[in-house]
């Protein structure tokens, strides 16, 4: 199947610096999605990119589709100690109708640790 | 908006009894939601599609017998761990896909941990 390749797989950071992390995929997708998750919880929607080349921000984060549409990068700017957290990367197959459609196949997670 | 709930949050059940978790889209209508299972600092992996009105479709080496899923409404999914054992211990997430516009996106419950003992 169809893997990504998320990285770093962790980062242990101060407060107030920035955060980069990417993902990269062996085939194309037609929407790139970032997560987060908090222990115990569900993953939490930050931004969807639809389009190749798209930049988009959501407070003080940044996320690119690239131009190739096999990669995505997510940056967190000066970050804060609710940062903390499990983000993911996560690419979704074209709805095409059927009952195989928006699937979406995941990133192995960026750990991040801020520390104040 | 696009709130999606599970019931319960968490289970502890004995081996050999079954299990249903509950997954509702409070605020819009899905035709289609997920569900997924997550070990301890591993990614999400995908269990079965469910889709209103029609059968589920299965990940290859999950036992549809063994999780019975049945989407009986636009705004609720149910699995069933059936003969639940040890090995089924895990967190259980589901999502629903919201049209957005000519758009998907997926939103997410907020698990349920599941403990047999």
């Amino acid at each position: 199947g169809q893997q990504l390749n998320q990285s770093p797989q962790s980062m242990f950071i101060q407060e107030g610096e920035d955060v980069s992390m990417n993902c990269t995929s062996s085939s194309i997708f037609n929407t790139w999605l970032w997560y987060k998750q908090d222990p115990g919880e569900g993953p939490v929607l930050l931004i969807a990119l639809y389009k190749a080349g798209e930049l988009t921000s959501n407070g003080r984060l940044t996320a690119q589709f690239g131009i190739t549409r096999k990669d995505s990068f997510l940056n967190i700017s000066a970050s804060i100690p609710s940062d903390v957290g499990i983000y993911f990367c996560a690419g979704q197959e074209a709805y095409a109708g059927g009952t195989s459609y928006g699937k979406l196949t995941f990133g192995q997670g960026t750990i991040l640790t801020v520390h104040p | 908006g696009a709130v999606v709930s599970q019931h319960p949050s968490w289970v502890i059940c004995k081996s050999g009894t079954s299990v249903k978790i509950e997954c509702r889209s409070l605020d819009f209508q899905a035709t289609t939601m997920f569900w997924y299972r997550q070990f301890p600092k591993q990614s999400l992996m995908l269990m079965a599609t469910s889709n209103e009105g029609s059968k589920a479709t299965y990940e290859q080496g999950v036992e549809k017998d063994k999780f019975l899923i049945n989407h009986a409404s636009l705004t609720l999914s149910t699995l069933t761990v059936t003969s639940a054992h040890p090995e089924d211990s895990s967190f259980y997430i589901c999502s629903a896909l919201l049209r957005a516009g000519a758009n998907y996106e997926q939103y997410f419950g907020p698990g349920t941990r599941l403990t047999v003992t």
